[in-house]
């Protein structure tokens, strides 16, 4: 079965450092999205990309983070310079459309650990 | 912002017992979507709810779409171990062509055996 993945499970980095997380959707899909769950509490949405462009973003994907689709199959996160509150699981996700099948596939996520 | 509340936050059951929770916000959603989260995991789709009124089943699953559009419940028959974990629901909510999900704030669920 079809299913989104993401590199790397988990990372560890300074504070300051600039991270990358990569995500493979499902094949066919065509939005894409970024998520955030600090350990413990709610998935918090982060940012929608559509047709190569950002459709939408929370006021949490500020200036530091970045999202781009290099290539025709990965969709990657950016944070340029980590802080120690950047500190979560980010999770990457998928839907063919949201009108009618908008069902959002997650990937297993990738654990952020800035120190 | 849109803000989706899950109730109750957290609840013991006994194995064999039926479980129902909800999700309620003062703003209008299009789509519902029910998730099961795992620790150390991604959420898991388990039921799409996309009409009003919608009531969907998904093997002991059962999820409704309320008639407002504001609502939605999912039930849980015959609880067993497996089901322990966190329970969230994802409203869809469009806006000028966008659309975002917003997830509400979960519920734990414990099983005792």
């Amino acid at each position: 079965e079809p299913e989104v993945t993401q590199t790397p499970s988990h990372q560890v980095t300074q504070m300051g450092q600039e991270v990358i997380l990569r995500c493979v959707p499902i094949s066919n899909h065509l939005y894409f999205y970024w998520y955030r769950q600090i350990l413990g509490q709610k998935v918090e949405f982060l940012v929608s990309f559509y047709n190569n462009e950002i459709s939408e973003k929370s006021e949490i994907f500020d200036d530091q983070f970045s999202v781009e689709r290099p290539d025709g199959s990965n969709f990657t996160l950016k944070i340029r310079s980590t802080k120690l509150e950047d500190s979560a699981m980010y999770f990457c996700a998928s839907s063919v459309d949201v009108g009618g099948g908008g069902e959002l596939f997650f990937g297993e996520g990738s654990r952020l650990t800035v120190l | 912002g849109q803000q989706l509340n899950q109730s109750p936050q957290s609840m013991f059951i006994q194995e064999g017992e039926d479980v129902s929770m909800n999700c309620t916000s003062s703003s209008i959603f299009n789509t519902w979507l029910w998730y099961k989260q795992d620790p150390g995991e991604g959420p898991v789709l388990l039921i799409a709810l996309y009409k009003a009124g919608e009531l969907t089943s998904n093997g002991r699953l059962t999820a409704q779409f309320g008639i407002t559009r504001k609502d939605s419940f999912l039930n849980i028959s015959a609880s067993i171990p497996s089901d322990v974990g966190i329970y969230f629901c994802a409203g869809l909510r469009t806006t000028s062509g966008t659309y975002k999900y917003i997830f509400g704030t979960g519920t734990r669920l414990k099983v005792l055996a």
